[in-house]
């Protein structure tokens, strides 16, 4: 059974750094073709991407964010971080972490998020 | 690539049909997924690559278009389908998983 599981703090202070971990079980994060990502939600807002790691190891970011962001895996511990810099209360929401899948597809492969955690909610205040 | 979906919001009954349309502002051919979320939980891959079903999800939910127009159909409403969908795309490269705006449908 494909389970992902995410933790860290509920509640973080303006310009702190947040540390989140997905930890997942029945797969493993080198196979090919697999990659995790992060997304957050605002309360009563819309999902926004943040962040993904492919089986390989590649890192890719949302843009506007990028410089605040890092994504990283411990193969070991089934276990992947996303680091967020200088938080701000705009910053407070629930925090997923997704795995995607891939199919071949037309150009390039398809990507898309098949398996979800519960979420995580922090709360940026001082 | 903005993702902008319409409408933002729908009312409708058990038994209708509704679509809900979602617009890129450029070409993504057809890598465009949709999922659902309901208050309180994480959301659920519906369609994967525009049209394909995810393996467990009803017939009554299918996914159409390619290039910047798309549509999510969902024949004979249920009662659990009243929900926020959301569309997002897989075609940037380097990968920029962007969804759109959201549609919430409640029931009249």
């Amino acid at each position: 059974q494909v389970t992902l599981r995410e933790s860290g703090p509920a509640l973080v202070k303006p310009t702190q750094t947040l540390t989140l971990t997905c930890t997942v079980s029945g797969f493993s994060l080198t196979t090919k073709g697999m990659c995790m990502n992060w997304i957050r939600q605002p309360p009563g807002k819309a999902l926004e991407w943040l962040a993904r790691i492919d089986w390989d190891d590649d890192k890719y970011y949302n843009t506007s964010l990028q410089t605040r962001l890092t994504i990283s895996r411990d193969t070991s511990k089934n276990q992947v971080v996303l680091t967020m810099t200088d938080m701000d209360p705009v910053d407070t929401a629930t925090y997923f972490c997704a795995r995607c899948a891939s199919v071949p597809g037309r150009y390039y492969y398809y990507y898309y998020m098949d398996v979800w955690g519960k979420g995580t909610t922090v709360t940026v205040s001082s | 690539i903005q993702m902008t979906q319409s409408p933002s919001s729908l009312s409708a009954s058990v038994g209708d049909r509704v679509t809900i349309t979602c617009r890129a502002s450029q070409t993504i051919n057809n890598y465009l997924n949709w999922y659902q979320q309901k208050p309180g939980e994480a959301p659920k891959l519906l369609i994967y690559a525009a049209s394909s079903l995810q393996s467990g999800v009803p017939s009554r939910f299918s996914g159409s278009g390619s290039g910047t127009d798309f549509t999510l159909t969902i024949t004979t409403l249920q009662p659990e389908d009243f929900a926020t969908y959301y569309c997002q795309q897989s075609y940037d490269i380097p990968p920029i998983h962007t969804f759109g705006q959201g549609t919430k449908l409640e029931i009249k």
